[in-house]
């Protein structure tokens, strides 16, 4: 079982609408969650974080985190033509230098106008 | 701003050739990792460098080598290309001393590499 999975899409829907876009992870023990974005021919960018149960909105973002469930979400409101692309979802594993990523496979969505 | 270069954007080698990819970031980060992103498995980490000189294996180390001589710059080397290391590269880097939830990681823009 891969440590995190995350449905790969594709993902299509209208400008406007809300995209839910979700993980799941085996390791009860992992503590903080990331939300990358990848624009196409771009390296990813951190979208948001957080290490704990619970929701954190960011403008239209809202990352969600579920442990008893081992479950993170993320939810667009109002998606844009400009949110098209690969969302990563990821764990951050923690060792004595510093930390370590774990990825989800990652999900593309098209907004379309 | 953080900057995550990489020496090349598209590469193509034949097999069996040597290859070196250079990663270089400006803003004294200790921790530098290098992926390889493919489509259906997402980022899959290779090795990665907590200081000048140390490396750790991450998942899928065969076929790859790395070098960290001076902070700022990691290299993966592929002693003999294989057509199943055409992906995109991807370098990353982060401070690793900071507060553990704001260990982000930078990422440059990724080299396309094409084995023949």
């Amino acid at each position: 079982q891969k440590e995190v999975e995350q449905d790969p899409g594709p993902l299509s829907v209208p400008e406007g609408a809300i995209v839910s876009l979700n993980c799941t992870y085996s390791n009860s023990a992992f503590q903080y969650f990331m939300w990358y974005r990848q624009y196409s021919r771009k390296g990813p960018e951190l979208l948001m974080y957080t290490y704990s149960s619970g929701n954190k909105e960011d403008g239209r973002f809202t990352a969600q985190v579920d442990k008893s469930s081992k479950y993170i979400s993320l939810f667009i409101r109002d998606s844009q033509p400009s949110d098209s692309a690969t969302y990563l979802c990821a764990i951050l594993m923690i060792y004595n230098q510093g930390g370590k990523l774990i990825f989800g496979q990652g999900t593309e969505l098209s907004v379309k106008p | 701003d953080v900057k995550v270069t990489q020496s090349s954007r598209y590469l193509v080698k034949r097999t069996g050739e040597k290859v070196f990819l250079e990663c270089v970031q400006d803003m004294d980060h200790e921790n530098m990792f290098w992926y390889r992103q493919d489509p259906g498995l997402g980022l899959r980490l290779i090795y990665f460098s907590y200081d000048v000189k140390m490396k750790e294996k991450g998942d899928i180390p065969e076929g790859y080598s790395v070098s960290r001589e001076k902070k700022e710059r990691f290299s993966l080397i592929l002693e003999s290309a294989s057509t199943n290391q055409t992906s995109m590269y991807l370098c990353a880097s982060s401070t690793g001393r900071a507060v553990v939830s704001t260990d982000t990681q930078y990422f440059g823009p990724g080299t396309r590499l094409t084995v023949l």
